[in-house]
């Protein structure tokens, strides 16, 4: 059974970092690209960024791009994101994603909370 | 970034009637698009991709149509478990983007 499991979540100050993870089983992680969305309370889904199957390609959406850092680690079937520099704007759940064979996002993680916060 | 324009924002429809979802992108993305569904409280989950494909396990009232700018997502018979927000989502290139979502609400 395919499972993703972010963690990491939790409060923290405006301009402090966070790193989020997602933990992936179930399926062969290293032959699948990945992706983070947000969702601030009450909105819509955010695209985020996106990870290549090796790492070596990344894309990032504007509104966090220079901040947040999208990494993964194929040996430990791990998904990352550095988070720096935080606002009461980044205040939502993320969740990571599987990017299935045809594009979509066919796979979901439960979603972590981050709430920014003094 | 491409723009993803979803309409309407929200709708009110009773059991059994047929709902229809559009998204228009701002730019052509041949048929790079996925439908979800989201519940409160819990993740998003996938019902169409590819504009037309439904994804296995999605009870086939759910249907996708469009290409280039112009897509649907269509309910022919909504049942009580599909009141539930619905966003798109463009494939065609990074960064992606969703459209504002639609919420389905019971009349």
């Amino acid at each position: 059974e395919v499972q993703l499991v972010e963690s990491g979540g939790g409060l923290v100050q405006p301009g402090g970092s966070l790193r989020l993870s997602c933990a992936a089983s179930g399926f062969t992680f290293n032959t699948f690209e990945m992706n983070w969305v947000r969702q601030a309370p009450g909105k819509g889904l955010e695209w985020l960024s996106y990870i290549s199957t090796t790492g070596t390609t990344i894309y990032s959406a504007d509104s966090v791009k220079g901040r947040f850092t999208i990494s993964r680690d194929n040996t430990r079937n791990s998904l990352y994101l550095q988070m720096n520099s935080l606002s009461v704007e980044d205040t939502a759940v993320y969740y990571c994603a599987r990017v299935a064979g045809y594009d979509a996002l066919d796979f979901w993680g439960q979603g972590t909370m981050v709430t920014v916060s003094s | 970034a491409i723009q993803m324009t979803q309409s309407p924002s929200s709708l009110s429809a009773s059991v059994g009637d047929r709902v229809t979802i559009t998204c228009r992108a701002s730019q052509g993305i041949r048929n790079e698009i996925g439908w979800y569904q989201q519940k409160p409280g819990k993740a998003p989950k996938l019902l169409i991709y590819a504009a037309s494909t439904v994804q296995s396990g999605v009870p086939s009232r759910f249907s996708g149509s469009g290409s280039g700018t112009d897509f649907t997502l269509t309910i022919s018979s909504l049942q009580p478990e599909d009141f539930a927000t619905y966003y798109c989502l463009q494939d065609y290139n990074n960064p992606r983007t969703f459209g504002q979502g639609t919420k389905v609400e019971i009349k």
